[in-house]
């Protein structure tokens, strides 16, 4: 299948900045997309999901961007705090057929206080 | 509702023993998954199930054997434990299997020693 990658490994910010995580995916026909904070000894957690017919979703704090042209998306999160701090993943859980979800490896975010 | 619910939170296992590892869901989703999480390799599919009576092979399925004998339940099965097989398990389940949100247990830590 398909792979997701991330950028960066570790991306570390002061509390109250903006935060952007960046995620690349391969498969053009990709069409949905998941964004995932894990916190150390958990499991990943729905932050918030795009699909191919929008550019931008926002939730609260957390705005995903999709540019299909370059096959990129990015997570935002405004005015970073110290419960920020996890680890991030992007998934593809695209539709059709039986295409199976794949993730990045994930983002470490570290919110200094 | 629980969501998704693992057993054991943790467990060391003697290499060679055969160990089960739990996963229910109370949202009558029709798919589930079976990951493993290794450091610097992230997510990495098991086993799946589309719907309740089928299993498909992902990613990792060697030394691993699944069944879905009804919609809540998927066991994950080690047939004879090894090393390597020492990780942390995340069962997740999805309405579909494609194209829509999957959502994550808390985790099983397996140490095989």
């Amino acid at each position: 299948g398909e792979s997701v990658g991330l950028h960066l490994p570790t991306l570390s910010v002061q509390e109250g900045d903006n935060s952007i995580i960046n995620c690349a995916y391969s498969n053009s026909a990709s069409d949905y997309f998941i964004w995932y904070k894990q916190e150390s000894g958990k499991g990943p957690q729905f932050i918030i999901d795009i699909r191919s017919n929008m550019d931008k979703r926002q939730g609260q704090r957390v705005t995903v961007l999709l540019n299909k042209t370059v096959k990129h998306l990015s997570l935002q999160i405004a005015a970073t705090q110290p419960g920020d701090s996890a680890v991030y993943f992007c998934a593809d859980a695209s539709s059709g057929g039986s295409y199976i979800p794949t993730f990045g490896r994930g983002t470490s975010l570290i919110v200094h206080p | 509702i629980a969501g998704i619910t693992q057993a054991p939170t943790s467990q060391i296992l003697a290499a060679g023993r055969r160990m089960t590892l739990r996963c229910t869901q109370d949202m009558r989703h029709n798919a589930m998954y079976w990951y493993r999480q290794d450091l610097g390799l992230g997510l990495r599919l098991i086993h799946y199930s589309n719907t309740a009576g089928t299993t498909g092979k992902g990613e990792v399925p060697d030394g691993y054997s699944v069944s879905r004998a009804n919609t809540d339940d998927f066991p994950l099965t080690l047939a004879s434990a090894v090393p390597s097989q020492t990780s942390v398990y995340f069962c997740a389940s999805s309405y579909r299997c494609s194209g829509n949100t999957i959502y994550f247990g808390e985790g099983s830590w397996l140490t095989v020693v």
